[in-house]
């Protein structure tokens, strides 16, 4: 299985909600990514998780709060939410954090907030 | 930041021809790698050149890497429309840490 799966697909969210995305993979792999992607842009890093600890925050606003409860899952979790974080979340997987690796993308969360 | 830069934006092209897109980029890297990305969804990885490689292949791709110049080629041979995607390059420099260029477009015309 090299899969890496994201849900949900499409997500609309007001300004005072609180709501998680949730990404998986069974790949046995032992780092983890979430990327943030605006329309027409690269993909930019928010967080890297490396053996379920939190190896990297791009200074990403605390609306933002990563989790790893396990090495096969990592989630997104989302509170007060601005209009300008609509975007493609994008989570990735590679075997472990060393230079040679490449990362297997999962097909993205659409985001809206309205 | 060691973001790459890509050229051209975007390469219209016929079936059966060949594409080239440029990455440039701006501090030493470890390796670096190409990524396909269809409609604004996952992104594919393509291809990863060490920094100590100069030229990769891998079926319909060549990969180049000039250190000295920091740039880096990718060239996809006998095109099909479904090469039609957003191409971007990405540099590691230590530990995973992935810098994305800016993506080129290419279309590809049956």
């Amino acid at each position: 299985d090299t899969e890496v799966t994201q849900t949900p697909k499409h997500l609309v969210m007001g300004m005072t909600n609180k709501k998680s995305l949730k990404c998986e993979q069974h790949m046995g792999h032992r780092a983890m990514y979430w990327y943030k992607q605006k329309a027409k842009k690269p993909p930019e890093l928010m967080f890297v998780y490396s053996y379920e600890k939190l190896s990297i925050n791009e200074s990403v606003p605390s609306r933002f709060s990563p989790e790893c409860p396990n090495s096969s899952l990592l989630n997104l979790h989302l509170h007060a939410l601005q209009p300008e974080d609509s975007a493609l979340y994008l989570c990735a997987s590679s075997q472990d954090r060393t230079a040679y690796n490449e990362q297997f993308f999962g097909p993205g969360t659409r985001l809206t907030v309205l | 930041s060691q973001q790459g830069e890509e050229d051209p934006q975007a390469l219209s092209i016929q079936e059966g021809e060949n594409a080239t897109m440029n990455c440039s980029y701006k501090t030493s890297i470890n390796n670096l790698q190409w990524y396909r990305q269809n409609s604004g969804r996952g992104l594919v990885h393509l291809i990863l050149i060490r920094s100590n490689e100069r030229e990769k292949h891998s079926g319909r791709l060549r990969v180049t890497l000039d250190t000295s110049k920091k740039s880096s080629s990718l060239l996809i041979t006998a095109s099909r429309a479904a090469d039609t995607a957003s191409y971007f390059c990405a540099t590691d420099g230590g530990y995973q840490k992935v810098t994305f260029g800016t993506g080129t477009k290419l279309q590809v015309i049956p």
